[in-house]
């Protein structure tokens, strides 16, 4: 089955730095890879989303970018603010015609004021 | 339109008990997944439920399970509780749109076994 590994497991920036969290995925035909912010005792929450034909996308200060032959996708947070404290979770989904994401382990994100 | 709701959110039981868990999907959405969260696994997949039968099943023991109702609201069942089962336990919802597959999630439930 699909297998995505996350990292880092743990990343510390200051107010106004960017932060990079990178993905890998195991199956060439996962084709949809969302990703989620959950902050302290809340639900996941979906912040962003890309699907296989598209390099990348970007919502505001939120980017996401795909590169398909080396199975790694990545969420790039520009001028970071404390409220983007958080677990970031990647997950990959679409192999074998499942839509069932697979999760990677999550990165805590601590933005320091 | 409403998000997932889940019930109860907290749940104190003790080894042995059993437990089931609510969940009501976004209107509309006629497929709920299971996921059980904790600190040193992260999101694990329990099941996913769509039109009352199960679809896709995780790696979970039989102890574990769960069934959906005719108005999409799902339950999941948890007999002989064991202190690992303590977790959270989150219930989606999935949107389907252009060939992919979104999932919203509920607050969760918060299980503590004693």
């Amino acid at each position: 089955g699909e297998n995505v590994e996350q990292h880092p497991s743990t990343l510390s920036v200051q107010e106004g730095d960017s932060a990079v969290i990178k993905c890998t995925y195991s199956d060439s035909a996962s084709n949809y890879f969302p990703w989620y912010k959950q902050e302290l005792g809340k639900r996941p929450q979906l912040i962003i989303d890309i699907r296989s034909n598209v390099g990348e996308k970007k919502d505001q200060r939120i980017a996401v970018t795909l590169n398909k032959t080396a199975k790694h996708f990545s969420l790039h947070i520009t001028e970071t603010q404390p409220e983007d404290s958080a677990v970031y979770f990647c997950a990959a989904s679409g192999a074998g015609g499942s839509y069932i994401p697979t999760f990677g382990r999550g990165t805590s994100l601590i933005v320091h004021p | 339109k409403a998000g997932v709701t889940q019930t109860p959110r907290y749940l104190i039981k003790t080894r042995g008990q059993q437990v089931t868990l609510s969940c009501s999907p976004i209107s509309g959405h006629r497929s709920v997944s299971w996921y059980q969260q904790t600190p040193g696994q992260g999101l694990q997949f329990l099941f996913e439920y769509f039109s009352e039968t199960q679809r896709n099943k995780g790696n979970f023991p039989g102890r574990f399970s769960g069934r959906q109702f005719s108005n999409s609201r799902s339950e999941m069942n948890v007999s002989t509780l064991e202190l690992g089962d303590s977790a959270l336990y989150l219930c989606a919802s999935t949107h389907s749109s252009g060939g992919a597959e979104t999932q919203y999630f509920g607050p969760g439930t918060r299980l503590l076994v004693l």
